[in-house]
Parts: C-alpha cells; sequence; structure tokens
C-alpha cells in the first residue's frame, strides 16, 4: 500500500514559468491538503479538497495559485508566473475522511524558482 | 499571528536522558493536537496526538501532556535515542468543517550518543 505520492521531488523553475506539482493519495484516501513550508518556519495550511471540489482555500495566495482534485488522477497544485518567494517545500497530505488523526504526509515537493 | 509556538528552536540532550519539548497555543478553540517528526528531505510523520478532553496521553516512550489553563502542551520521550533525533513540530486543529492543522515553527532535538 503505497504512502502518499508527490512529484517531482524536486523543481527549478525560473521567474515568470509555471509550476505544476502533483499529489497522488493513498488508496481509499479522498481528501487531500496542501502545506507549504518556506525557510526556516513551520508548515502553513494551503488548501484542502475532495475529489472535484475545492472545501477551504483560505491559505492559498489570492494570486498565481491554484488546486484541483479531478475525479481521476492526482491533485495538482499550479503555481503560474513564479516568483523567488515561492521558493519553499510544498507537502500534500491526505485522510480517509476529514479528520486530523488520519493525515498521512508525502514526502514534498522542493521548488526552487531561480 | 503565530498561534502555535515553540519557542525552543533546538535541544541537545544525551542518549538514554529525557527530552521534554515545549508547545503554547493562543487559541482556545483548538480541540486536538499532535506532534510530527520530520527528517531532512522527507514529510512530517504523525508521532502522537491528544484531545482536548485529555491531560495526558502515552505511546511507549514517547507522553504528551495537555494543560488547557496555560495553554501549554509538552512532549516527553524517555529514554531518547539518537534515531529521534530530528525536528519536532506541535500542530493543533480547531476542528470545524476543514480540519486544518496550525503548525509550529519545529524544534530540532538532536540526541547525543
Amino acid at each position: 500500500n503505497a504512502g502518499v505520492m508527490q512529484n517531482p521531488r524536486h523543481l527549478v523553475r525560473r521567474r515568470g514559468q509555471e509550476a505544476r506539482l502533483r499529489c497522488s493519495p493513498m488508496k481509499g484516501h479522498s481528501h487531500v491538503y496542501w502545506y507549504r513550508q518556506l525557510p526556516e518556519e513551520g508548515l502553513k495550511f494551503m488548501v484542502y479538497l475532495q475529489k472535484e471540489n475545492i472545501i477551504d482555500e483560505s491559505g492559498m495566495p489570492k494570486e498565481r495559485f491554484s488546486a484541483e482534485f479531478p475525479k481521476e488522477g492526482p491533485s495538482i497544485l499550479r503555481i503560474q508566473q513564479v516568483v523567488r518567494g515561492d521558493s519553499a517545500a510544498y507537502f500534500c497530505a491526505s485522510s480517509p475522511g476529514g479528520k486530523v488523526y488520519g493525515y498521512t504526509f508525502g514526502s514534498g515537493t522542493r521548488l526552487t524558482v531561480v | 499571528d503565530q498561534q502555535v509556538k515553540q519557542n525552543s528552536p533546538s535541544l541537545s540532550v544525551q542518549e538514554g536522558r529525557i527530552s521534554i519539548l515545549n508547545c503554547d497555543y493562543t487559541n482556545s478553540m483548538f480541540d486536538y493536537f499532535l506532534w510530527y517528526k520530520k527528517y531532512p528531505a522527507e514529510g512530517p510523520t504523525f508521532l502522537i496526538s491528544i484531545s482536548s478532553i485529555k491531560d495526558k496521553n502515552e505511546d511507549g516512550r514517547f507522553t504528551v501532556f495537555l494543560n488547557k489553563s496555560a495553554k501549554h502542551l509538552s512532549l516527553h520521550i524517555v529514554p531518547s535515542q539518537p534515531g529521534d533525533s530530528a525536528v519536532y513540530f506541535c500542530a493543533a486543529s480547531g476542528g470545524g468543517a476543514t480540519n486544518k492543522l496550525i503548525f509550529g515553527t519545529g524544534t530540532l532535538l538532536a540526541v547525543q550518543p
């Protein structure tokens, strides 16, 4: 039973390019959460999705960031026109229901904007 | 506004001794608290949790204590082992519809052999 799979593990983008981060939840998990960890900080909630629905996007920056979790396939976090301040580790977690004690985190995607 | 605070960025302990990691929170609506362990280049791994209706939860070498009046929780690791060396994050949840977690900034624990 594979865990939460995130890819790529490392992503380098030039300023102004787009970044696409993918997250495949654990089998049987239909709830996905995205968190961002800036250098020297804790993880910050970004968005909570269920299949085909965004439940809570209160942590998402208002511009350039979007997320989806389609009926088929992985959840995607998309960052348009990346800037240096977007450089961070992005973690995805999944759970079978919307309960925090069921969370399982992926290994993260480290985005570097040059 | 940092709702969950870990004021010690690092802690060094001798193998076999007790490690005590502390966490303070400000939001009295939090009803569930968790500790995560994180190695470099990996995602956080769940360690232990506690509901706000309890004041202690124990799992092997790990015990979490909750003091609601002081809005403080602590993680005790006894005995500490070199493999425990990692960053430890405290996290809190206010329940509701989303169950998102609010994380502290982490404490780097180094267990010296």
